[in-house]
């Protein structure tokens, strides 16, 4: 089945920095989505991107389909972006999803 | 986005009983629902496709005897967890989508003492 990796596997970051989140994949997808998962467990959409470009507020993410990567980029990170960060990728039909490893993210004040 | 709610929030269960977990879509009809599991500090692992109207896919190695699925409306599908073991401890996570997009409930802690 296809392979999802995510880089770094950890970050930590003082408030204000920036930083670029990694995710490979091994085959075609035709659904790639980023996604926040608060301490509580929910995940919360950021993007759904299976090529392209998008932005909202701070983050953005970058998906090059060609070539199998997409990177999620957050500017001038805050205390509440602390949390993992997951990437799911889906291939062929039904929308099911297969996650990354995640990126757990600390930002300290 | 669409929103999704699970039932209950946590549920604390003696080994060998059965739980079962609800999984709804509130503003969209949903003929496909997914089931994830997550143990502490790890991915969200696939653990099924529940179908309405239809049986549900498992994925490798998940027991189907053991995690029931029901889909029995286009905005409700059941997770039963049949004689619950301490190693069946873990956060399920259920999934729909009204499009291409996945949205995810709340997540259900269980906890098998």
């Amino acid at each position: 089945g296809i392979q999802v990796e995510q880089s770094p596997p950890d970050l930590i970051l003082q408030e204000g920095a920036n930083s670029t989140l990694r995710c490979n994949f091994s085959d075609s997808v035709n659904n790639l989505q980023w996604f926040h998962q608060n301490p509580w467990g929910q995940l919360i959409n950021l993007f759904y991107i299976p090529s392209g470009t998008k932005q909202n507020g701070r983050l953005s993410a970058t998906t090059v389909a060609t070539e199998r990567y997409s990177l999620l980029y957050i500017s001038s990170s805050q205390t509440t972006d602390s949390g993992v960060y997951f990437c799911a990728v889906g291939s062929g039909g039904y929308n099911k999803l297969i996650f990354g490893a995640g990126t757990r993210l600390a930002v300290h004040p | 986005g669409a929103v999704v709610s699970q039932h209950p929030s946590r549920v604390i269960c003696k080994s060998g009983t059965s739980v079962k977990i609800e999984c709804r879509s509130l503003d969209f009809q949903a003929t496909t629902m997914f089931w994830y599991r997550q143990f502490p500090k790890q991915s969200l692992m696939l653990m099924a496709t529940s179908n309405e109207g239809s049986k549900a896919t498992y994925e490798q190695g998940v027991e189907k005897d053991k995690f029931l699925i029901n889909h029995a409306s286009l905005t409700l599908s059941t997770l039963t967890v049949t004689s619950a073991h301490p190693e069946d401890s873990s956060f399920y996570i259920c999934s729909a989508s009204p499009g291409p997009e996945q949205f995810f409930g709340p997540g259900t802690r269980l906890t098998v003492l």
